[in-house]
């Protein structure tokens, strides 16, 4: 059964650094484009960030210059490098697989102080 | 960037037909499709039709994609009580290099 598993959010301070991961499960990530999408608490759908399958990336003019998605092959994971967080960042965070096929959970990242 | 629009919410009878429109331009919509998604509180999204008006499997035959120019449409016949949720279209803009999404349209299923 394919699975993502995202991780790594929690509460950080305005400025500061996260690293979130999502573990691919029953397929292999560099054979599909993987998505970063986020939503703010009530709010709607936001699309982050993606890494097609030959390794060009895209990101939201949000997040751009901020945050950095990449992944590994060997561990089948990607990853979003989120810097200089603010607090409109805060959202779960979803993984998502090509259109929306296959989502996360989710994963929470408060930016407050 | 500008996303899609997509009215914010719809009210619709039991085992009525409902109609979900999501507007966009010849750039995203009108040039690759759009996929509708549905999300119930508290619960990550869940694809309902592939950009190509596709579903995948397990979706039930009670959704339906379409397209027409840059306007794509969901519709949801037989309207059920697990149907009340969260409903967003989402594509590829090529001018934008980004993924653009709907506002979302809230269903309530009366």
């Amino acid at each position: 059964e394919v699975q993502l598993v995202e991780s790594g959010g929690g509460l950080i301070q305005p400025g500061g650094s996260l690293r979130l991961s999502c573990a691919a499960s029953e397929f292999t990530i560099s054979d599909n484009y993987m998505s970063w999408v986020r939503q703010a608490p009530g709010k709607g759908l936001d699309w982050v960030s993606v890494i097609f399958r030959g390794g060009n990336t895209y990101y939201a003019d949000s997040v751009k210059g901020r945050f950095t998605i990449s992944r590994d092959n060997s561990k089948n994971t990607l990853y979003l490098q989120m810097n200089s967080l603010r607090a409109d960042d805060t959202a779960v965070y979803y993984c998502a697989r090509d259109d929306g096929r296959y989502w996360g959970q989710g994963t929470l990242v408060t930016v407050s102080s | 960037q500008a996303g899609l629009t997509q009215p914010p919410s719809l009210s619709k009878g039991l085992r009525q037909t409902a109609t979900l429109t999501c507007t966009g331009n010849s750039n995203n919509v009108g040039n690759q499709g759009a996929a509708w998604l549905q999300q119930h509180q508290a619960h990550p999204p869940k694809l309902l039709s592939h950009r190509d008006n596709n579903r995948p499997s397990g979706i039930s035959e009670r959704f339906s994609a379409s397209r027409s120019g840059n306007t794509a449409s969901l519709t949801i016949s037989g309207l059920q009580p697990e149907d009340e949720a969260d409903y967003y279209c989402s594509a590829w803009d090529s001018s934008l290099s980004a993924w653009v999404f709907g506002g979302g349209t809230k269903l309530t299923v009366l």
